[in-house]
């Protein structure tokens, strides 16, 4: 069955960095692009970068740009978020979504079971 | 950035109660509004997308419609399963994706 599964997730101070894994099986990776979402402590949904599905692409919210990167190793069938200068407002739980949508629109199916990154010192 | 915002942020409501919850773009978004559905603890699980498409495995009881700036997601019978906080999402503009701050579902 389709499943991805996030892995990285820890406790770091302010200002270090963490490497987040989202491993896919189960549909051909390479022919979608992908998306990490967070979550903070009792809040919404707030999304976070995108990759299209080659790699060829990336986009960033406004909140995370220039300190996080995503990337992907379609051989590997893996996907990654690089964080850089972590600060206390990054804490919460980071999803890896699948985009299914269309040309011109996203949407998300599945999403993974989430991994927890707690920026504190 | 488009902002969105969903009412209400929370509801009671009885098993069998038909609910709604609406949510409001700050410019048009044509058909591009998704909903999710996330239970405590849980991912978050994709319901209805292009504003009125029901998710393949998703029950009928679940509806969704609007275009332009205002959205509704309908549940017309509510079943235990069913309390969970809701969310929408505009993918109008794909590179800055934007959720509502969600409505939580609860027992009455």
């Amino acid at each position: 069955q389709v499943q991805l599964v996030e892995s990285g997730g820890g406790v770091v101070q302010p200002g270090r960095s963490l490497r987040l894994s989202c491993a896919a099986s189960g549909f051909t990776f390479s022919s979608y692009g992908m998306h990490w979402v967070r979550q903070a402590p009792g809040k919404g949904l707030e999304w976070v970068a995108i990759i299209w599905y080659d790699g060829s692409n990336k986009y960033y919210a406004d909140s995370v740009k220039g300190r996080f990167s995503i990337s992907r190793d379609n051989s590997k069938n893996m996907l990654y978020l690089q964080m850089n200068s972590l600060r206390d407002e990054d804490t919460g739980v980071y999803y890896c979504a699948r985009d299914v949508g269309s040309s011109s629109s996203s949407w998300y199916d599945p999403w993974g079971q989430g991994t927890l990154v707690t920026v504190s010192s | 950035d488009i902002q969105m915002t969903q009412s209400p942020s929370s509801l009671s409501a009885s098993v069998g109660d038909r609910v709604t919850i609406t949510c409001r773009a700050s410019q048009s978004i044509s058909s591009y509004l998704n909903w999710y559905q996330q239970k405590p603890g849980k991912a978050p699980k994709l319901l209805i997308y292009a504003a009125s498409s029901l998710q393949s495995g998703v029950p009928s009881r679940f509806s969704g419609s609007g275009s332009g700036t205002d959205f509704t997601l309908t549940i017309s019978s509510l079943q235990p399963e069913d309390f969970a906080t809701y969310y929408c999402q505009q993918s109008y503009n794909t590179l800055d994706l934007t959720f509502g701050g969600g409505t939580q579902v609860e027992i009455k």
